[in-house]
C-alpha cells in the first residue's frame, strides 16, 4: 500500500525556522516526483513546487521561489519543506503528494501555525 | 501563472447532474491533456477523481466524468449524492516553470 506520512502539527513564532517532512512507503521513492501544496485557512489549494527524489531536480512556483526550500533524502524515502524565517502568513495546512496520474497519493497534511 | 478559473459554487438536488468548469489558457488546459480533478471534504486531504482529462482512478465512482473543449475542462457528477458535497479543484500541467497550476475551487452543495 502506498503511503505518504507527514510530520505532526507545528506551532512556531515569527522569525523561527522549520522543516516538515513527508515519508513515502510502498513504492519506489526515487521514481516519482513529490509535490507540496499549501492551503491557507478557508482558502484553496496552491501549488508550491516539486522534487524528483531520484536526482533532486526541484522546481518552484514563482510565488514560493526564495520563500521555501524543497529537498529530499532518498536514503530514508523522505521529502522536506523548510522555511528559514517564518511569517504569520505562512500559517496553513501543507500537503505533500505523489505525482502519478496527476497527484494520485496525498499525505495527511501538516498544520503549521505561526503566531507571536 | 494565474490560477485556473472555476465557479465558486454549484448546487444540485440528489439524483441530478451537475457540471463544474475549469477555464485556463492555451499554455495549460488548452495545450495539454493533463487536467486532473480533486475532491476535498472538510478537514481531509484532497482525493484524485479524474486524471488526464477523462480517466478515473481505480475505486472512483463512474458517476464522475471529465472532458475538455479548447481552454475549458469540465467535471460532471451524475446521480448526485449527499456524499458528493465537497470542494472540487481542477489542475493542469502548464508550460510555465511552475509545471502545475490549480483552479480556484468550487463548492458543491447537494440541496
Amino acid at each position: 500500500e502506498v503511503q505518504l506520512v507527514q510530520s505532526g502539527a507545528e506551532v512556531k513564532k515569527p522569525g523561527e525556522s522549520l522543516k516538515i517532512s513527508c515519508k513515502g512507503s510502498g513504492y519506489s521513492f526515487t521514481s516519482y516526483w513529490i509535490g507540496w501544496v499549501r492551503q491557507m485557512p478557508g482558502k484553496g489549494l496552491e501549488w508550491m513546487g516539486i522534487i524528483y527524489p531520484g536526482d533532486s531536480d526541484t522546481r518552484y512556483s514563482p510565488s514560493f521561489q526564495g520563500q521555501v526550500t524543497i529537498s529530499a533524502d532518498k536514503s530514508i524515502s523522505t521529502a522536506y519543506l523548510q522555511w528559514s524565517s517564518l511569517k504569520a502568513s505562512d500559517t496553513a495546512m501543507y500537503y505533500c503528494a505523489r505525482r502519478i496520474n496527476g497527484l494520485g497519493d496525498w499525505g495527511q497534511g501538516t498544520l503549521v501555525t505561526v503566531s507571536s | 501563472q494565474s490560477a485556473l478559473t472555476q465557479p465558486a459554487s454549484v448546487s444540485g438536488s440528489p439524483g441530478q447532474s451537475i457540471t463544474i468548469s475549469c477555464t485556463g489558457t492555451s499554455s495549460d488546459v488548452g495545450g495539454y491533456n493533463y487536467v486532473s480533478w480533486y475532491q476535498q471534504h472538510p478537514g481531509k486531504a484532497p482525493k484524485l477523481m479524474i486524471y488526464e482529462v477523462s480517466n478515473r482512478p481505480s475505486g472512483v465512482s463512474n458517476r464522475f466524468s471529465g472532458s475538455k473543449s479548447g481552454n475549458t475542462a469540465s467535471l460532471t457528477i451524475s446521480g448526485l449524492q449527499a456524499e458528493d458535497e465537497a470542494d472540487y479543484y481542477c489542475s493542469s500541467y502548464t508550460s510555465s516553470s511552475t509545471l502545475l497550476v490549480f483552479g480556484t475551487g468550487t463548492k458543491v452543495t447537494v440541496l
